[in-house]
């Protein structure tokens, strides 16, 4: 089960922050993926964070504006985003990927559990 | 643009059994991952591997693949497996994810 934080509206140029929390289970065991939908568009991956060995992986459109991270003690990853543009627009998901981490991590490749996703609007 | 290509839309009449594809250098030898997104839910996923299911999916979703091509079948298709349908691939190699464009599916 992932809770996620509320809707922001944000001016072109600044920066949003969101968040994704795990309840029910080990956080530490998971890894956690996030995702995009600008309106009537389809699915875009950004990026993801293994909490356990913490290591970040992002997709090349996002790299250097993106910053994925993880609060052990919280459960929760988050989401920055920074230099907002207009077409930033979007509902953003977070995704956990089956699978568990342990001394390594055995996953499958598939995102088995969502987030209810967070509206962002960037608009002057 | 996608480097995994679906059809925009399908249709297929109530009861029959109608087939999602999804091309893309990435699924040679591969299987995708399917989820299913209705207006205004988040995806869930439907199926991935090799017809592996979450529980309460139901086995008239099935999936195959040949060449660069996944393909998701459901079979006696119901009013509720109206929704789009994603395509995704796990390049674990470079821990990358992506997905195909989408492809909604209208139950007639």
């Amino acid at each position: 089960h992932l809770v996620q934080s509320g809707a922001e509206v944000r001016n072109p140029g600044s920066s949003m922050n969101v968040s994704c929390k795990t309840s029910g289970d080990t956080f530490i065991n998971y890894v956690f993926h996030w995702v995009r939908q600008a309106p009537g568009q389809g699915l875009e991956w950004i990026g993801g964070i293994t909490p356990k060995f913490g290591t970040t992986d992002y997709a090349p459109n996002f790299q250097g504006r993106v910053t994925i991270t993880a609060d052990e003690s919280a459960s929760t990853t988050f989401l920055e985003v920074s230099t907002l543009r207009v077409e930033d627009t979007a509902i953003y998901y977070c995704a956990r990927l089956s699978g568990y981490c342990g001394n390594r991590c055995y996953l499958n490749d598939a995102l088995d559990v969502w987030g209810p996703g967070t509206k962002v609007i960037v608009s002057s | 643009s996608s480097e995994l290509t679906q059809d925009p839309a399908v249709s297929v009449a109530l009861g029959q059994t109608v087939t999602i594809t999804c091309r893309g250098d990435y699924l040679i030898n591969s299987y995708a991952t399917w989820y299913q997104q209705k207006p205004g839910q988040a995806p869930i996923l439907v199926i991935y591997a090799n017809n592996v299911r979450p529980s309460g999916i139901p086995d008239r979703f099935s999936v195959s693949t040949s060449g660069n091509t996944a393909s998701l079948t459901v079979t006696e298709t119901q009013a509720e497996d109206e929704a789009d349908y994603y395509c995704g691939f796990r390049d674990a190699s470079r821990n990358l994810l992506m997905f195909g464009g989408g492809t909604k599916l209208t139950v007639l």
